[in-house]
């Protein structure tokens, strides 16, 4: 167990509809990745922020969004949804962005688009 | 930008005896961390061996050492002693002088046998 949790476990939707996908970083990090891993694209970076500042930009779609709470917490939203965003996303955390510190991932959420 | 290639999709081998799996980068960063990640069937990522690129001795993690040659942009990760709890898709990962992006390969998928 990394100490990073995501809700919901698996979520399945359908095309067009929103879904928002929770985060909450192991105590003590302020730094929240979000990473997603497909069959098209394989593992890929999506964004970073860090004490409640987007600092890290990826391969992010204009329909996806993300942002960081004050209790460090982190949503990433993806609307108008469409079959290819059927992936497992990835949120990691580290005490704060840097080479030396370890990124922890946590389990993941299985999401379907139908 | 970096890019990281896994050559080798797929591999096997026997209980015990000893597995290379391939990796090869590129990036024009100045400072970087390179890192080998393990995903079992269970979809969670855990991190195996990391290396900075400024380190010339390789780095060492129980029956894990990787072979970091840096001037071929190469970074091999061998097993030694190969268990069944092995088993699982291996991603190599760069990190960028920031800190805040992983890059990660194709992933080879590693299968130990009986």
């Amino acid at each position: 167990d990394s100490g990073v949790t995501q809700t919901p476990k698996h979520l399945i939707t359908a095309t067009g509809q929103r879904v928002t996908l929770r985060c909450s970083p192991r105590s003590g990090d302020l730094s929240v990745y979000w990473y997603q891993q497909s069959l098209d694209q394989g593992l890929q970076f999506l964004i970073q922020y860090y004490n409640g500042e987007e600092r890290a930009k990826g391969n992010i779609l204009e329909r996806f969004s993300a942002q960081q709470f004050p209790d460090l917490h982190s949503e990433l939203n993806l609307s108008s949804l469409e079959l290819g965003d059927s992936a497992l996303y990835f949120c990691a955390s580290s005490v704060a962005p840097g080479l030396r510190n370890e990124q922890f991932f946590g389990p993941g959420t299985r999401l379907t688009v139908l | 930008a970096q890019t990281v290639t896994q050559s080798q999709p797929e591999m096997s081998v026997q209980e015990a005896e000893t597995v290379t799996l391939s990796c090869t980068y590129d990036t024009s960063e100045s400072n970087y961390y390179l890192f080998w990640y393990k995903q079992p069937p269970s979809r969670q990522m855990i991190l195996v061996i990391r290396q900075e690129a400024y380190k010339q001795q390789n780095a060492t993690e129980n029956r894990f050492s990787v072979n970091f040659q840096k001037a071929a942009k190469s970074f091999s990760l061998k097993i030694s002693d190969s268990q069944l709890g092995d088993t699982a898709m291996y991603f190599c990962a760069s990190m960028n002088n920031a800190g805040n992006m992983l890059t990660f390969g194709g992933g080879t998928r590693l299968m130990v046998k009986p």
